[in-house]
């Protein structure tokens, strides 16, 4: 069935690094490719999407490439700040018509942003 | 906009009892609620599709006795845990989509989440 993997965390960093959090799916077809995040409280939010190959999804500062070769969607973001340390979640929505409307969700990855 | 609240936040309560969780989405119309259960540092997973007015469709492996989801109006859904036990201790999450935007399919919004303890 249709997966995702993110890479474990915790990860910590500090202020200014570039982020890099990996992601790599398993899907019939062509899914769209989400990438979530949940600040501490809060519920998850959409931070950015691709729906198709080589898309490149983009928010505050965060991107992401739609590679259909790699099957991958890896997260990156050039300087980070403590603002952004909350967990990151990597999903998918599977192309078939009855999956259409499902979120397959990665296990989530903590981000710790040190000053 | 697209806000989803959630009620109770936090649930404690006696193994055998009957828990009823509430989502609501508070601007918007939501025919399609999701209800997930996420365990300690792991994933999301899809427990049911709530449609208003209709039946919930729920995922493999979900006890549809157990889980009880109601979609009575546009903008609530609830989860009811029917003889809780402490298996079933967990965080509860749902979302919803907002019906009147196209397309609607992609988005989801999400609640702050319910944590359920089963003593």
């Amino acid at each position: 069935g249709d997966s995702v993997t993110q890479m474990e965390g915790p990860v910590t960093l500090s202020e200014e690094a570039f982020l890099t959090i990996n992601c790599t799916y398993t899907a019939t077809g062509y899914p769209s490719l989400f990438w979530y995040v949940q600040y501490p409280g809060e519920g998850l939010q959409l931070l950015l999407k691709a729906t198709k190959a080589d898309d490149k999804g983009s928010n505050k500062g965060f991107e992401a490439t739609y590679r259909k070769e790699t099957t991958s969607f890896h997260l990156e973001k050039g300087s980070v700040q403590v603002s952004d340390s909350a967990v990151y979640f990597c999903a998918l929505t599977p192309r078939s018509v009855q999956g259409a409307q499902k979120l397959v969700f990665g296990q989530g990855t903590r981000l710790t942003i040190n000053p | 906009g697209a806000v989803v609240s959630q009620h109770p936040s936090w649930v404690i309560c006696k193994s055998g009892t009957s828990v009823k969780i509430e989502c609501r989405s508070l601007d918007f119309q939501a025919t399609t609620m999701f209800w997930y259960r996420q365990f300690p540092k792991q994933s999301l997973m899809l427990m049911a599709t709530s449609n208003e007015g209709s039946k919930a469709t729920y995922e493999q492996g979900v006890e549809k006795d157990k889980f009880l989801i109601n979609h009575a109006s546009l903008t609530l859904s609830t989860l009811t845990v029917t003889s809780a036990h402490p298996e079933d201790s967990s965080f509860y999450i749902c979302s919803a989509r907002d019906s009147n935007r196209r397309p609607s399919t992609d988005t989801q919004y999400f609640g702050p989440g319910t944590r359920l303890t089963v003593l």
